[in-house]
């Protein structure tokens, strides 16, 4: 099956510096790749995607980058802010209907 | 986005007893649901996949008698843990997702549990 690695496992920032939170993934089949922010004691909420036919995608300071050759995709936050702590998880998925694979999660914690 | 919504938020009972969890689609219709485990400052575990009018599908070394999945409808699947014990203890989060083949899931807001 799937192998989702995740880097680094925490991270803490200045605010107003970005961050950034790598992965790499082993099966080549897989071409969902999203992103979660999970708060204390909530469920995950995804806050960018991508997927395999593209290679960067955009969402005001939220970014993300896919290379397929290399099998890693990474998180680019910038001008983060104290709100954007939180525990980011990376996930790879779409070779297996709806079946997502985790990495282990990054801690983020940006200070004021 | 899509709204998946989970039912009780948290839920204390003691040792022996059995534990419903609700997870619902507010407003897509979902063949299939998730349900994962997260232990503390842990990634998420996946339990079992739900399957509309069908046995769930469980992950290897899950009980499925011991983990109840009832998928009764396309908006509605249960996560039932039956007699429950000290470490069964977790937070449990469900996920469903609009379009298959798409792979994009959302996530409920989980449960935890706390068995005495």
């Amino acid at each position: 099956g799937e192998n989702v690695e995740q880097h680094p496992s925490t991270l803490s920032v200045q605010e107003g510096d970005s961050a950034v939170i790598k992965c790499t993934y082993s099966d080549s089949a897989s071409n969902y790749f999203p992103w979660y922010k999970q708060e204390l004691g909530k469920g995950p909420q995804l806050i960018i995607d991508i997927r395999s036919n593209v290679g960067e995608k955009k969402d005001q300071r939220i970014a993300v980058t896919l290379n397929k050759t290399a099998k890693h995709f990474s998180l680019h936050i910038t001008e983060t802010q104290p709100e954007d702590s939180a525990v980011y998880f990376c996930a790879a998925g779409g070779s297996t209907l709806g079946r997502l694979y985790f990495g282990r999660g990054t801690q983020l914690t940006v200070w004021p | 986005g899509a709204v998946v919504s989970q039912h009780p938020s948290w839920v204390i009972c003691k040792s022996g007893t059995s534990v419903k969890i609700e997870c619902r689609s507010l407003d897509f219709q979902a063949t299939t649901m998730f349900w994962y485990r997260q232990f503390p400052k842990q990634s998420l575990m996946l339990m079992a996949t739900s399957n509309e009018g069908s046995k769930a599908t469980y992950e290897q070394g899950v009980e499925k008698d011991k983990f109840l999945i009832n998928h009764a409808s396309l908006t509605l699947s249960t996560l039932t843990v039956t007699s429950a014990h000290p470490e069964d203890s977790s937070f449990y989060i469900c996920s469903a997702g609009r379009e298959w083949g798409t792979g994009e899931l959302f996530f409920g807001e989980g449960s935890r549990l706390t068995v005495l």
